[in-house]
């Protein structure tokens, strides 16, 4: 089945501070999602995306289906960004999910 | 509904005993997940229910598990025989239809199996 690897799994910033986040994929897919999983365990949508880039406010997201790869950018950090951003892929119909990188946004 | 809705919240168990678990999907969602996710760790594909088409039941991992949909909105998920390792929170999504657009999460269902 497919892989879907994510980097780094771990990341530590200031608060204000950027960062990018990786999610490598091993076949060619259909559909793309990044969520954040808050500390309260809900899962929060905050991109659909295939292919191409969108942007939402501080959040901004590029994804490059020929070359199996999608990042997230992470801008002028806060706090509430802390928690475990998550891609996910479409196989066969499901989705399957990287194992997360988890966020410490330090003030 | 607004959103996916999941219950419980929350459920203890003594093992050996049954469970249910329910979602409640987005209304005109065609599609629905189950997911697993332990402590400290990512989620588990349990199964996907699509439209009137058999369900994909490739994740699930034992045959204590099972899952229906009923008229093509609630799901039920089912343990039997609970044991320690089923601890986990289980999550269900849903979607329009499967694969190509974008899915949405409950709150999740914190299974503790003591």
């Amino acid at each position: 089945g497919i892989q879907v690897e994510q980097s780094p799994p771990d990341l530590i910033l200031q608060e204000g501070a950027n960062s990018t986040l990786r999610c490598n994929f091993s076949d060619s897919v259909n559909n793309l999602q990044w969520f954040h999983q808050n500390p309260w365990g809900q899962l929060i949508n905050l991109f659909y995306i295939p292919s191409g880039t969108k942007q939402n406010g501080r959040l901004s997201a590029t994804t490059v289906a020929t070359e199996r790869y999608s990042l997230l950018y992470i801008s002028s950090s806060q706090t509430t960004d802390s928690g475990v951003y998550f891609c996910a892929v479409d196989q066969g119909g499901k989705l399957i999910f990287g194992q997360g990188t988890e966020l410490s946004v330090k003030p | 509904g607004a959103g996916v809705s999941q219950s419980p919240s929350n459920k203890v168990t003594e093992k050996g005993k049954d469970v249910e678990l329910r979602c409640d999907p987005i209304s005109g969602h065609t599609a629905l997940y189950w997911y697993r996710q332990s402590l400290g760790q990512g989620l588990e594909f349990l199964i996907y229910f699509q439209g009137n088409s058999a369900p994909d039941k490739s994740g699930l991992p034992s045959d204590r598990f099972s899952a229906e949909r009923t008229g093509g909105s609630v799901s039920t998920l089912t343990i039997q025989r609970t044991q320690q390792e089923d601890s986990a929170v289980y999550l269900c999504a849903s979607s329009l239809d499967a694969g190509g657009t974008e899915a949405f999460f409950g709150q999740g269902t914190r299974l503790t199996v003591v």
